[in-house]
């Protein structure tokens, strides 16, 4: 079946513009992920949706990252008015709640 | 909070060498535990995972696990390490219910 699809595999964006990744998770996991990879660096948690509890948001770096989660489909993370430092392959990851994760192929973006 | 640790950031052997790659974590409650390969340009997949039951897991690829609860620890270790396993290993834990938490990884070159 169809893994965890993410879109666009690649951005390229100038430093200030607002960017807009997507995670199709797979049907019917709970819990989906957002983690940071960047160069020479391991992953780093940003948010974690689980159901329909509140989103565990605790790994957010600022206020110009957020997301959203539409019930246990789609996600979208939104970073605004971006920086150099936010240049990483972006990772979104699925699962059933306590199961191992589903990991997509990334989006690498890179803020010139 | 969960905390992972993975000692050695690097790690270089010649084939036909064992391989043990430690991971601590920082959690006193019941816990969920992972080891996660990413093989270069590829994404990571689950190597092998510890729910409950035998604390010794075996992995795909003549990998292996030992959970110790007493050392918060989770040991990987393979006894004849091939040129195909040069890759990046993470180490990661959840408690039942919460985030997946990652270690910074673990890159392993084997020369052939």
């Amino acid at each position: 079946g169809a893994g965890v699809s993410q879109s666009p595999s690649n951005k390229v964006t100038e430093k200030g513009k607002d960017v807009e990744l997507r995670c199709d998770p797979i049907s019917g996991h709970t819990a989906l992920y957002w983690y940071r990879q960047r160069l020479g660096q391991g992953l780093e948690f940003l948010i974690y949706f689980q159901g329909n509890s509140a989103p565990d948001k605790s790994g957010l770096p600022s206020d110009r990252f957020s997301a959203e989660r539409t019930g246990e489909s789609v996600s979208t993370l939104t970073i605004q008015r971006t920086q150099q430092e936010d240049s990483a392959v972006y990772l979104c990851a699925s699962s059933l709640m306590g199961s191992p994760l589903h990991f997509g192929n990334g989006t690498r973006l890179t803020v010139t | 909070a969960q905390s992972v640790s993975q000692h050695n950031h690097h790690v270089i052997l010649s084939e036909a060498a064992s391989l043990e790659l430690g991971c601590n974590y920082s959690y006193g409650g019941t816990v969920n535990l992972f080891w996660y390969v990413q093989y270069p340009g590829q994404h990571l997949q689950l190597l092998l995972k510890y729910f409950s039951g035998d604390p010794l897991v075996k992995g795909i690829k003549g990998f292996e696990a030992e959970f110790i609860k007493s050392k918060f620890s989770f040991n990987l270790r393979k006894p004849s390490v091939q040129w195909s396993d040069t890759a990046e290993y993470f180490c990661a834990v959840n408690a039942k219910g919460n985030k997946l938490v990652f270690g910074a990884g673990t890159i392993l070159r084997v020369k052939s």
